[in-house]
């Protein structure tokens, strides 16, 4: 069974730095194919990928974002970790971590599961 | 980047109805298209890929159609469970949603 659990701060001010966890169980992030992203919505609003790290430790950002977003895993840990500088309240939104299964063919695969989300606020 | 654009933003249907959402991309995407539901303060589920491949446990009266740009889902029966926002997600390049559309009563 796979579950994903973000965690982080809820609140965060102006220019700080934000860090957020995906834990996951039920998958290993050594498996061929295997890849985690990281989607965030703003309240009443869209969703948007912002980043993915896959199995091979290869990793994607959102073209508009990527200057400020870092993702990293912990294998050992079954954890990927993402980072995002210079926060700005228009960064206020429920984070979201998901699991992608690609195959030999392709690694451009949907999000198939996803963790419940976490909300974060900036303000000062 | 990729544009998804879905219409109509708000669909307002009844139990029973036959609904159809539309998605078009801002160039091809061949059949590199998923659908989620989401409903409120809950994490998106997965519904169709490949524009038409029902994810497993979905039930049959969803469907999806179309290749290339323009894209549909389908409800066949609206079941008072479908109500919720629907959002077109296109994965050949990156990751890009739709803006989403809310079926409502």
């Amino acid at each position: 069974q796979i579950t994903l659990q973000e965690s982080g701060p809820t609140l965060v001010k102006p220019t700080q730095t934000l860090t957020l966890t995906c834990t996951f169980s039920g998958f290993s992030l050594s498996t061929s194919e295997v890849g985690v992203g990281w989607v965030r919505q703003p309240p009443g609003k869209a969703l948007q990928w912002l980043a993915m790290i896959y199995w091979n430790d290869d990793h994607h950002y959102s073209p508009s974002l990527k200057s400020r977003l870092t993702i990293t895993r912990d294998t050992s840990k079954n954890q990927v970790v993402l980072t995002m500088t210079n926060m700005d309240p228009v960064d206020t939104a429920t984070y979201y971590c998901a699991h992608t299964l690609g195959n030999a063919l392709t690694t451009n695969v949907p999000f198939d599961y996803w963790g419940q989300g976490t909300l974060v606020t900036v303000s000062s | 980047d990729i544009q998804m654009t879905q219409s109509p933003s708000t669909l307002s249907a009844s139990v029973g109805d036959r609904v159809t959402i539309t998605c078009r991309a801002s160039q091809s995407v061949r059949s590199w298209l998923a659908w989620y539901q989401q409903k409120p303060g809950k994490a998106p589920k997965l519904l169709i890929y490949k524009a038409s491949t029902l994810e497993s446990r979905v039930p049959s009266r969803f469907s999806g159609g179309g290749s290339g740009t323009e894209f549909t889902l389908t409800i066949s029966s609206l079941q008072p469970d479908d109500f919720a926002t629907y959002y077109c997600q296109q994965y050949i390049d990156s990751w890009t949603f739709g803006q989403g559309t809310k079926v409502e009563i």
